[in-house]
């Protein structure tokens, strides 16, 4: 059975940079698929924000790519999220998810709630 | 960015009825939809993929239509545990944009 789940801290202060992991068990990021991160801000809808394959490459929302980035670690069988400056605006709850191109997300984790707030 | 416009943004219906989404691309994705299905505080649920196909395990009731532009999601009978919000989602190129969900709720 396929799970994820999201760790990282639940309070990041304003202009700081805001560090997730998921940790993917049960499936080998090595075998292929996308894995990727969505968040949820309190009572609104779900934004994409990237996503990245096991080789390493990655696609970013062109709203958040100046200030993100997703990376994976094979070994570990982990990949994160490192979002720079935030605001508010990025309090949210993080996902991460296993996306099979063309096909959606299968998989996801709990999610994590990130408060942005001093 | 394509957007992805849903509609109704809720709706309200009883226990029986057969009830439909809909979602609208901002132009073609040709049949790169999928749905998901979203309870309060828990993670989204992978409905229906590529416009028509059923994920496993989810219920019969559930099915989804449409190509390029339009699509649809339909509950055949509802059921009690069918209240949430529903998202369409676009597949067809990066970054993988969300409607805005439609709230179902149980009359």
């Amino acid at each position: 059975q396929v799970q994820l789940q999201e760790s990282g801290p639940g309070l990041v202060k304003p202009s700081e940079t805001l560090s997730l992991i998921c940790t993917i068990s049960g499936y080998s990021i090595s075998r292929g698929y996308h894995w990727g991160w969505i968040r949820q801000p309190p009572g609104k809808g779900l934004e994409w924000i990237g996503s990245v394959f096991h080789n390493g490459d990655t696609n970013y929302s062109p709203s958040l790519r100046s200030r993100v980035t997703i990376s994976v670690d094979t070994s570990k069988n982990q990949i994160s999220l490192r979002l720079s400056s935030v605001t508010a605006a990025d309090t949210a709850v993080y996902y991460c998810a296993r996306v099979f191109q063309g096909s959606g997300a299968d998989y996801w984790g709990q999610g994590t709630l990130v408060t942005v707030s001093s | 960015d394509i957007q992805m416009t849903q509609s109704p943004s809720s709706l309200s219906a009883s226990v029986g009825d057969r009830v439909t989404i809909t979602c609208r691309a901002s132009r073609t994705i040709n049949s790169y939809s999928n749905w998901y299905q979203q309870k309060p505080g828990r993670a989204p649920k992978l409905l229906i993929y590529t416009a028509s196909s059923l994920q496993s395990g989810v219920p019969s009731r559930f099915s989804g239509s449409g190509s390029g532009t339009d699509f649809t999601l339909t509950i055949s009978s509802l059921q009690p545990e069918d209240s949430a919000t529903y998202y369409c989602q676009q597949t067809f190129t990066t970054p993988y944009t969300f409607g805005q969900g439609t709230k179902l709720e149980i009359k």
